[in-house]
């Protein structure tokens, strides 16, 4: 079975100031996907950054990077320039390769302070 | 907007009762899952079909069924409910059921509330 853990239930920083959120997971599998989705106040789920487990490069999005540690099963999000707009729900997915099924951890509330 | 529509938003109703969601796809995407979030279990996969067939299923209760239609449209049927079934609902839909590189695109969730 797959879990995936996130350790911290709430995190604030200030705005214009870099983040992270902690991810770990645990699976027997080889080779998988990762995912940061984002749930605001409005609640809709919003992709933020996925991570192909094959690829040893970290994959970057504009202000949002992963910091992708296979052998340690750790998949963290950093969040550079925090603006207002970032305060969300942080949910860490994993997805194995075949099927399509989500793993969620149980979120993180981040606050960006002004 | 993601393009996946749910309804209804809200839904209010008693222990015992039975409700439908309902979730219209992505244009063009195939495949539809759904999705409970609750205060103490976090988001939780229920069930998945695509192109009219159930393809994966997780924990879903079997008080909870669901199906999808010749239209792709799916429905997501909740009977006996009980106050711990209380929970946002989310749908997702995505192109290609085998392809985890293809994005799921949720819908703005139906909360349920059982009083």
């Amino acid at each position: 079975a797959q879990t995936v853990t996130q350790s911290q239930p709430e995190m604030s920083v200030q705005e214009a100031e870099t983040v992270t959120l902690s991810c770990t997971y645990d699976t027997s599998e080889s080779n998988y996907y990762l995912f940061w989705y984002k749930q605001p106040p409005s609640r809709q789920m919003i992709l933020v950054i996925r991570q192909e487990a094959y690829k040893q490069q970290n994959a970057t999005e504009n202000r949002f990077s992963v910091n992708f540690q296979k052998a340690a099963k750790s998949f963290s999000l950093k969040i550079s320039d925090s603006q207002l707009g970032d305060t969300a729900m942080y949910f860490c997915a994993f997805m194995k390769n075949t099927g399509n099924q989500f793993y969620f951890g149980t979120g993180t509330s981040l606050t960006v302070i002004p | 907007d993601s393009g996946v529509t749910q309804t209804p938003k809200h839904l209010i109703t008693a222990t015992g009762q039975r409700v439908t969601l309902r979730c219209s796809p992505r244009s063009g995407d195939l495949s539809v899952y759904w999705y409970q979030q609750s205060l103490d279990q976090g988001l939780q996969f229920l069930i998945q079909y695509y192109n009219g067939e159930e393809r994966a299923k997780g924990n879903i209760l079997e008080r909870f069924s669901a199906q999808q239609f010749p239209d792709l449209h799916s429905e997501l049927n909740l009977s006996s409910l009980e106050l711990g079934d209380s929970a946002l609902y989310f749908c997702a839909s995505s192109v290609d059921p085998d392809s985890p590189y293809q994005p799921q695109h949720f819908g703005d969730g139906t909360r349920l509330s059982i009083l």
